[in-house]
């Protein structure tokens, strides 16, 4: 009963130093997501895939790339990461294109950069 | 562009109490509407939606929501709080143009802390 699952729970990065953030879902979701929340901003769209194969930009999706690897997996890379991409971050799926379909998120990545 | 706004990022109540949660949208055609809920160290979960129907939803919890056009808003409320409700919640829209169809993706508030105390 897994879910979203992401990887790392947390990680402490340099500035300019790169990382991917893993996230995987187990639920057979076709549209996938990546945010990113704030104090007092909510959270932000950075990324999101409505289906295998195809990914589209949200919000905030500067100095961030994304990669569907296939219909479980979604990954977050920031190729030079900067102090403004400290923050919390969440995957997220939901079964398809229906806009009143709920969300399943992950339960974060807790990202530092020094 | 499509906003919503949360009134008071905290908001403190008692144990048994009424619980409020502002939430107001800004457009002229009425947008689907989401409370969702955020337990600390969790991801989000999705308390309760209004998409048409039936102005007041109940959603999980004994939390419920009542759409007003006349007002924009869409207010999450609970009779009677307790320890467990204490949580970050979040309202959030996806906007619709006149044809029904969405011009956005789902936009979120900026968050109401509920701190509940014995």
């Amino acid at each position: 009963n897994a879910g979203v699952t992401q990887t790392p729970k947390f990680q402490v990065l340099k500035t300019g130093q790169s990382m991917t953030l893993q996230c995987a879902q187990d639920m057979n979701h076709n549209s996938m997501y990546w945010y990113r929340q704030d104090p007092g901003m909510g959270l932000r769209l950075i990324y999101y895939s409505a289906s295998e194969g195809t990914t589209d930009k949200g919000e905030v999706p500067n100095g961030y790339n994304v990669s569907r690897l296939n219909k479980r997996e979604f990954s977050l890379r920031l190729e030079s990461a900067a102090p403004s991409q400290t923050s919390v971050y969440f995957c997220a799926s939901k079964p398809g294109p229906r806009l009143a379909e709920k969300l399943f998120f992950g339960s974060g990545t807790q990202l530092s950069v020094l | 562009a499509q906003s919503v706004t949360q009134l008071g990022s905290h908001v403190s109540v008692s144990e048994g109490a009424l619980v409020l949660l502002r939430c107001n949208y800004s457009s002229s055609v009425p947008p689907y509407l989401f409370w969702y809920v955020q337990y600390p160290n969790q991801g989000l979960q999705l308390l309760l939606k209004y998409t048409t129907g039936a102005t007041l939803v109940k959603g999980i919890n004994g939390f419920e929501a009542e759409f007003k056009k006349s007002e924009t808003s869409f207010h999450l409320t609970k009779p009677s709080a307790h320890m467990s409700d204490a949580a970050e919640y979040f309202c959030a829209v996806i906007p619709l143009n006149a044809g029904g169809t969405s011009y956005g993706k789902l936009t979120f508030g900026q968050g109401t802390i509920l701190t509940v105390h014995p």
